[in-house]
């Protein structure tokens, strides 16, 4: 039973480049929550998600960032037009239902240049 | 929103001495709250979580404790070990909006 896997784990890109992370959940788990970390700083959210629909993205900034969970295939963190400051760890994790334990991925670290 | 308050944001504790870690929040409504502990480089992991209708939980050397009233919880951890270093996030979240809040965490050194 594969825990929470995100990929890629380092991500570089220039500025003005379109980063795009992915998170597949954990089997059973329909619940999806993304995080940004920025070194020695704690976990904002970021952005709530179920399966084609997205609950609370109250964290989000509200341009060049958004976020999927289709039906089939994982959660996309989409970041258009980066910039230096988008630079930090990204997190999904997931449960079977909210209120519940949240289980991480590795991570996603993207390096803007 | 929730607001969560976490301190300190560094502590350092001899091996074998117990460590607490405080923790505030501010939504009454607040009915979950985990407790995770992050490696270096790591992903964040849960350690120990308690909902509002328990006063305390242990699990082995870790206990968390809750006072509903004054809104805070604490995280215990007893006869430290070196692999106790880490940095811990205690965390608030309640039914009403299923998210969870986290505290800016707390770098815990254990001295040999």
């Amino acid at each position: 039973n594969a825990g929470v896997m995100q990929n890629p784990r380092h991500l570089v890109r220039r500025r003005g480049q379109e980063a795009r992370l992915r998170c597949s959940p954990m089997k059973g788990h329909s619940h999806v929550y993304w995080y940004r970390q920025l070194p020695e700083e704690g976990l904002k959210f970021m952005v709530y998600l179920q399966k084609e629909n997205i609950i609370d993205e109250s964290g989000m900034p509200k341009e060049r960032f958004s976020a999927e969970f289709p039906k089939e295939g994982p959660s996309i963190l989409r970041i258009q037009q980066v910039v230096r400051g988008d630079s930090a760890a990204y997190f999904c994790a997931s449960c079977v239902r909210s209120y519940n334990e949240q289980f991480f991925g590795p991570g996603t670290r993207l390096t803007v240049l | 929103g929730e607001n969560v308050e976490q301190h300190p944001s560094t502590l350092s504790v001899q091996e074998g001495d117990s460590a607490v870690i405080k923790c505030t929040y501010s939504d009454s409504a607040s009915n979950y709250f985990p407790w995770y502990k992050q490696e270096l480089g790591k992903r964040p992991q849960l350690i120990i979580d308690i909902r509002s209708n328990v006063g305390e939980k242990k699990d082995q050397r870790i206990a968390v404790t809750l006072n509903k009233t004054a809104k805070h919880f604490s995280l215990h951890i007893t006869e430290t070990q070196p692999e106790d270093s880490a940095v811990y996030f205690c965390a608030a979240s309640s039914n009403r909006d299923d998210k969870i809040i986290f505290g800016k965490g707390t770098r815990l050194h254990i001295l040999p």
